[in-house]
């Protein structure tokens, strides 16, 4: 199927420990995003990237690290977990003579 | 940086017809988004509209008059599959960063 993928579905994990969830998609989009959905349903954008650059949301602490190994993945890295990290992260594509953006499934994770 | 807003509830009854306002405030705008998303689910693109007026896409439709900040999304002959949260974003240039801003929200719910 042609979509955005991410793994994992659902991550669990401690404070303090660093974890990373993959998104990938195989729709020749050349740009991607991180998205962070809180539990109170509001969507913020953490990060913007293509092959040419990575916009970094400033309000996004430096724990937070994307990392794309090429064009079709972007993963994201995050150190020392804090509470306040629980929330679905959702990974998105677009391509860029569009301005419509195709979402992956969400990674839903609970720091304890 | 932007301010969103749109109702955070609105209800309808199936078959009618529901308008979901937002109103936005921004130094460098570049574009206001539509989203729909179901509970547990992606955010889905329904519209985008970056110049003045209504853009027509089967039941649903978006209007813009960036004069006045303000978006509507019409829904008709409203559908029970209809209830799910729709979002207003708007993208904004200036300094270069095009990274859309995502309101909060309107959960609509469509009853018998």
């Amino acid at each position: 199927d042609t979509a955005v993928s991410q793994t994992p579905k659902y991550l669990v994990t401690q404070m303090g420990n660093d974890k990373s969830i993959k998104c990938e998609q195989n729709l020749g989009h050349d740009t991607m995003y991180w998205y962070k959905q809180d539990s109170k349903k509001f969507l913020k954008i953490m990060f913007s990237y293509n092959n040419k650059e990575l916009i970094i949301n400033e309000t996004v602490p430096n724990r937070f690290s994307p990392k794309s190994p090429d064009k079709a993945h972007l993963n994201l890295h995050i150190n020392s977990l804090e509470l306040g990290d629980s929330a679905v992260y959702f990974c998105a594509s677009r391509p860029d003579n569009q301005e419509t953006q195709y979402f992956g499934p969400g990674t839903r994770l609970l720091v304890l | 940086g932007q301010n969103i807003d749109q109702p955070t509830e609105m209800t309808a009854t199936e078959g009618a017809i529901v308008q979901i306002n937002c109103t936005y405030q921004t130094s460098g705008f570049n574009g206001l988004f539509w989203y729909q998303q179901h509970a547990g689910e992606a955010p889905t693109f329904l519209s985008y509209n970056v110049l003045d007026g209504l853009e027509e896409k089967g039941r649903f439709s978006s209007f813009l008059s960036r004069s006045k900040g303000y978006s509507y999304l019409l829904l008709k002959e409203l559908q029970m599959k209809d209830s799910a949260s729709y979002l207003c974003a708007v993208r904004d240039a200036s300094g270069g960063s095009y990274i859309p801003t995502f309101g909060r929200g309107t959960s609509l719910i469509v009853h018998p």
